[in-house]
């Protein structure tokens, strides 16, 4: 399978500690966004790459909240010092190129998080 | 802020036509409409999007109105594997990154009966 992975699936931690996710997006595709979804809403944008560049950043990203795309391949998003507000579901998505008629975004799996 | 307001829940009975709405009174002349499911415990699975022409593809079909302020998504054929969340999204203009952003509504539930 070829689409975009994210590990891990789950991740349960305490409060206070710091927590990373890995996207890996389809290989051809250059631009790469994280989302967050709590339950019973639909995904909120949270950042998005092109390549390595982190061009654009929701204001629901907070100063604990850090994403990266080193080399323009796969992504991490790291929470520091977890809160139990942070419990959502991670999402990654990747998509190709810049034509203005065919702009789908393909998603991962996601991560769920729960902090106690 | 949502751009898309669709029912809350449906059902449809297997083998039948889903037909979903979603209005979108608000969009911009060059925005497009694009449809997603989300199945449980899974990431957001595309469908199928369109900007103003009635648009078809294997596992669906997008019925946009002239004025373009609401559309339909049907599937002719529900299977019980079509139970999912369906997202109506609009892609909002270009931000100033360049990017195309999804902003995602509530959903519409779809409980396909046997």
């Amino acid at each position: 399978d070829t689409g975009v992975s994210q590990d891990p699936r789950h991740k349960i931690t305490k409060r206070g500690q710091n927590v990373t996710f890995r996207c890996d997006p389809i290989s051809e595709h250059n631009r790469l966004y994280w989302y967050r979804q709590t339950l019973g809403q639909g995904p909120e944008f949270l950042t998005y790459f092109q390549n390595e560049a982190q061009l654009e950043k929701s204001r629901l990203l907070s100063d604990r909240f850090s994403a990266e795309r080193p080399k323009g391949s796969f992504s991490t998003l790291e929470i520091q010092r977890t809160e139990q507000g942070d419990s959502a579901m991670y999402l990654c998505a990747s998509s190709l190129g810049e034509r203005a008629d065919s702009y789908e975004q393909y998603f991962g799996p996601g991560t769920r998080l729960t902090v106690t | 802020d949502a751009k898309t307001t669709q029912p809350p829940s449906m059902d449809c009975a297997e083998g039948r036509a889903a037909n979903l709405p979603c209005n979108h009174s608000t969009i911009s002349g060059n925005e497009y409409v694009y449809w997603y499911r989300q199945i449980h415990s899974q990431g957001p699975q595309y469908i199928i999007h369109g900007l103003k022409n009635n648009e078809t593809n294997e596992m669906a079909s997008l019925i946009i109105t002239e004025d373009r302020k609401s559309s339909t998504l049907i599937l002719p054929h529900a299977t019980l594997r079509d139970t999912a969340v369906y997202y109506c999204i609009v892609r909002v203009r270009p931000s100033t990154s360049g990017t195309y952003k999804y902003i995602f509504g509530t959903g519409t539930r779809l409980k396909v009966l046997a």
